[in-house]
């Protein structure tokens, strides 16, 4: 299996207040994504890095920022966290090839 | 712009069973084509993918899928369904090209009756 953590794996949290959930690789792959899985509607994109302090958005970027200081790292920061984005959060890197972490799931009350 | 459609959130076969799901694409360029598992309370995993080699493409735990260029489908096969096999699956596509994403259909889950 790829080596991809996330954390936390669950996390239960209020509206409006600021979550960051972290995505760590042992592969050194220089592609790094987040997702958000919704029922009906599959994966969607929110932010993508492809190198140290080299990230963009995805299709669903709104309320959520990233950050990229080492390779290993992803962070996924919610500022103000809204009912709407209660969700499972999932991290992926690619090589050849997409791998998943294992998600987190956000909920937000 | 890329897009896959998976028609249908729910098939159900029993077992031993053939089972199809479906999923078409749209791209502008020939892509890259990717079948992901996803079993309860866990991450997506790769079942199989066809990256411009041969179009019949073989996978994990008996699947198998076949590009069609003509009909811009890439359906999702396997001869004799299993209890283990109960799960969602994401038909997804990206582009060639180093920077390219991955875009996902909306899932189809597989129920196996005994």
């Amino acid at each position: 299996d790829a080596g991809i953590t996330q954390s936390p794996r669950h996390k239960v949290t209020e509206t409006g207040t600021p979550v960051t959930l972290r995505c760590h690789q042992t592969e050194n792959h220089r592609y790094m994504y987040w997702y958000r899985q919704d029922p009906g509607h599959g994966l969607r994109l929110i932010h993508y890095s492809y190198g140290v302090k080299d990230t963009d958005k995805g299709e669903v970027s709104d309320g959520y920022s990233v950050s990229r200081s080492k390779t290993e790292d992803f962070l996924l920061t919610l500022e103000s966290a809204t009912s709407s984005q209660t969700s499972v959060y999932f991290c992926a890197i690619r090589g050849d090839e997409q791998f998943f972490g294992p998600g987190t799931r956000l909920t937000v009350l | 712009a890329q897009s896959v459609t998976q028609l249908g959130s729910h098939v159900s076969v029993s077992e031993g069973a053939l089972v199809l799901l479906r999923c078409n694409y749209s791209s502008s360029v020939p892509p890259y084509l990717f079948w992901y598992v996803q079993y309860p309370n866990q991450g997506l995993q790769l079942l199989l993918k066809y990256t411009s080699a041969a179009t019949l493409v073989k996978g994990i735990n008996g699947f198998e899928a076949e590009f069609k260029k003509s009909e811009t489908s890439f359906h999702l096969t396997k001869p004799s369904a299993h209890m283990s096999d109960a799960a969602e699956y994401f038909c997804a596509v990206r582009k060639t090209g180093a920077n390219s994403k991955l875009t996902f259909g909306k899932g189809i889950t597989l129920s196996v009756r005994p």
